[in-house]
């Protein structure tokens, strides 16, 4: 199956960039997703990046896709203090496969 | 429904006692997952139900965790003979293969085993 990496840490002041990294070991799945969950919370599906694009913006959400190295990227402008929570990525295996997704990166926005 | 529905929200249970927890996908969806989270831990995945396709059992930790699918819509977790490692949050999420795949999670089942 599928391994997802995430680093398990993020520290940011409020205001600056957030880059959350993830790398996996397959490539044929057809989207790759991130995912955030806050405290007590289910997952909520943040945005989504389809495997032909290189990057993805959605206001202050940039995803980056190099399929070559096998690395996606969660960028996060003028991050705010409500923006901290865990963030996961996810992909699948192969289209009628199941979801395989990281240990989740958490974020802490200091004001 | 407008979204992902599991029940009940919060379960205690005795250690030994069996226990079902519910899911609702959303309307149409084909796919459905069942992942549990413990405190402080990422996603353990349990079980994928995929239309008519034999469920992906492969997370399961032991015989004591089954699950079913009526249909092709409600789904139901059962865990046998509770453990106290079986507390978690057990989330459900349901997915519609030719749209995007883009899986919707539940707000979770809290199973404590006292």
């Amino acid at each position: 199956g599928e391994d997802v990496e995430q680093s398990l840490f993020l520290s940011v002041r409020e205001g600056d960039s957030s880059v959350i990294n993830c790398t996996y070991t397959d490539s044929s799945s057809t989207y790759l997703y991130w995912y955030k969950q806050e405290p007590g919370a289910g997952l909520q599906l943040l945005t989504y990046i389809f495997s032909n694009m290189d990057m993805k913006q959605d206001q202050r959400l940039t995803v980056l896709l190099n399929k070559k190295d096998k690395h996606l990227s969660l960028r996060i402008a003028d991050t705010q203090t409500g923006d901290s929570a865990i963030y996961f990525c996810a992909l699948k295996g192969s289209t009628l496969g199941r979801l395989y997704f990281g240990r989740g990166t958490q974020l802490t926005v200091w004001p | 429904g407008a979204g992902v529905s599991q029940s009940p929200s919060n379960k205690v249970t005795e250690k030994g006692k069996d226990v079902e927890l519910r899911c609702d996908p959303i309307s149409g969806h084909t796919a459905l997952y069942w992942y549990r989270q413990s405190l402080g831990q990422g996603l353990e995945f349990l079980i994928y139900f995929q239309g008519n396709s034999a469920p992906d059992k492969s997370g399961l930790p032991s015989d004591r965790f089954s699950a079913e699918r009526t249909g092709g819509s409600v789904s139901t977790l059962t865990i046998q003979r509770t453990q106290q490692e079986d507390s978690a949050v057990y989330l459900c999420a349901s997915s519609q293969t030719r749209d995007r795949d883009l899986a919707f999670f539940g707000q979770g089942t809290r199973l404590t085993v006292v």
